[in-house]
């Protein structure tokens, strides 16, 4: 199956900060996710991008797909982005895999 | 537009007892995906349907989980009989089906087996 890496796997912020999340995958997929997994463990989606950019509020995210890889970015972060995000990619028609997750800690 | 449904929330048995969950995908949603997450881990496909047939159930430990999809639209996934390394959060998920698979979860039933 498709290896998927996500780092750093634990980021702790002070509120206000901003981070940048990183997937890499090890093969080419037409569909790749987004979540937040919430404290009481809801995954709710953040972004659908196989390619491109896309930006929703204070979060934004970017896939290369030549590159096999892509980016979430977290500005001016609030405690309630605390909680472990995923990326999830998948070739057409096929399963899903997901990473292990970046969890996030944010500080007031 | 109503999410995918569980149900129960929680759920506590002993080894070798079984159980069952419940799945409502949203309304139009073709696929229907069961995921296991064990604590500190991203979630594991068991098993995804497309109406009612079996797209992939590879990483489906048959001697023990089974799931159904009757008529398409609800799902039961059912372990018997549980082990303790069972204990995991299961979620379940839906999506369109086409080039586009965007998949929207459920909020999860979390079982403890003791």
């Amino acid at each position: 199956g498709i290896q998927v890496e996500q780092s750093p796997p634990d980021l702790i912020l002070q509120e206000g900060a901003n981070s940048t999340l990183r997937c890499n995958f090890s093969d080419s997929v037409n569909n790749l996710q987004w979540f937040h997994q919430n404290p009481w463990g809801q995954l709710i989606n953040l972004f659908y991008i196989p390619s491109g950019t896309k930006q929703n509020g204070r979060l934004s995210a970017t896939t290369v797909a030549t590159e096999r890889y892509s980016l979430l970015y977290i500005s001016s972060s609030q405690t309630t982005d605390s909680g472990v995000y995923f990326c999830a990619v998948a070739e057409t028609g096929n399963q899903f895999y997901f990473g292990t997750g970046t969890s996030l800690t944010v500080i007031p | 537009e109503a999410g995918v449904a569980q149900s129960p929330r929680y759920k506590i048995i002993e080894k070798r007892q079984s159980v069952a969950f419940w799945c409502n995908p949203i309304s139009g949603h073709a696929t229907l995906y069961w995921y296991q997450q064990i604590l500190g881990q991203g979630p594991k496909l068991l098993i995804q349907f497309q109406n009612n047939g079996v797209v992939d159930d590879s990483q489906l430990p048959k001697d023990r989980f089974s799931a159904e999809r009757l008529k398409g639209v609800d799902s039961t996934l059912k372990i018997q009989p549980a082990k303790l390394e069972d204990s995991a959060v299961y979620l379940c998920a839906s999506s369109l089906v086409g080039s586009v698979i965007e998949q929207f979860f459920g909020p999860g039933t979390r079982l403890t087996v003791l």
